[in-house]
């Protein structure tokens, strides 16, 4: 079956670090592969996507490419600020079109 | 983007009492929309699927008896849990998929807090 492996929390880092979360997944197919942040106590927001091999998917100054040779699809951002803590999923839906969601990692930016 | 509402945002209850969560898309037509349930600090955990009029798909290990899910219009699918105890306390978090299959985005709502007394 689909699963996805995301790197574990909790993240921190100072205001304009550099942001490195991977992830790494396993499907039969063509997943489409997403990336989601969930504010403190609230539902899911999608941050970013990508539905085929090579492409980008960019938000807010976040990336992630979609890596069929790795199976990865690790998302990064240049300069992270304080507004950027939350906890982060990746996801990927299959054919089906449900979602698969990695453990989520929870970042905290210190200003 | 589409956006998904959902009712209430928090609510308690006592044990043995039923609550029901409603979930709408505002926006779109979600012919399935599906019910999730997060635990402190965890990823989600899918409950169930829910087509509309049709019965909805539970994952296994859910109680289907216990949690009803009802999708009786292609914009309001609702969640009710029956005689509810402490341990059904959860952030329970819904989400619509579009009609057309060429979009498999899901649509989050904004999560309701149940604590069962």
């Amino acid at each position: 079956g689909n699963s996805v492996t995301q790197m574990e929390g909790p993240v921190t880092l100072s205001e304009e670090a550099f942001l490195t979360i991977n992830c790494t997944y396993t499907a039969t197919g063509y997943p489409s592969l997403f990336w989601y942040v969930q504010y403190p106590g609230e539902g899911l927001q999608l941050l970013l996507k990508a539905t085929k091999a090579d492409d980008k998917g960019s938000n807010k100054g976040f990336e992630a490419t979609y890596r069929k040779e790795t199976t990865s699809f690790h998302l990064e951002k240049g300069s992270v600020q304080v507004s950027d803590s939350a906890v982060y999923f990746c996801a990927l839906a299959g054919s089906a079109r449900q979602l698969t969601f990695g453990s989520g990692t929870q970042l905290t930016v210190l200003p | 983007g589409a956006v998904v509402s959902q009712h209430p945002s928090r609510v308690i209850c006592k044990s043995g009492t039923s609550v029901k969560i409603e979930c709408r898309s505002l926006d779109f037509q979600a012919t399935t929309m599906f019910w999730y349930r997060q635990f402190p600090k965890k990823s989600l955990m899918l409950m169930a699927t829910s087509n509309e009029g049709s019965k909805a798909t539970y994952e296994q290990g859910v109680e289907k008896d216990k949690f009803l899910i009802n999708h009786a219009s292609l914009t309001l699918s609702t969640l009710t849990v029956t005689s509810a105890h402490p341990e059904d306390s959860s952030f329970y978090i819904c989400s619509g998929l579009a009609a057309d299959p060429r979009h498999y985005e899901q649509y989050f709502g904004p999560g309701t807090r149940l604590t069962v007394t």
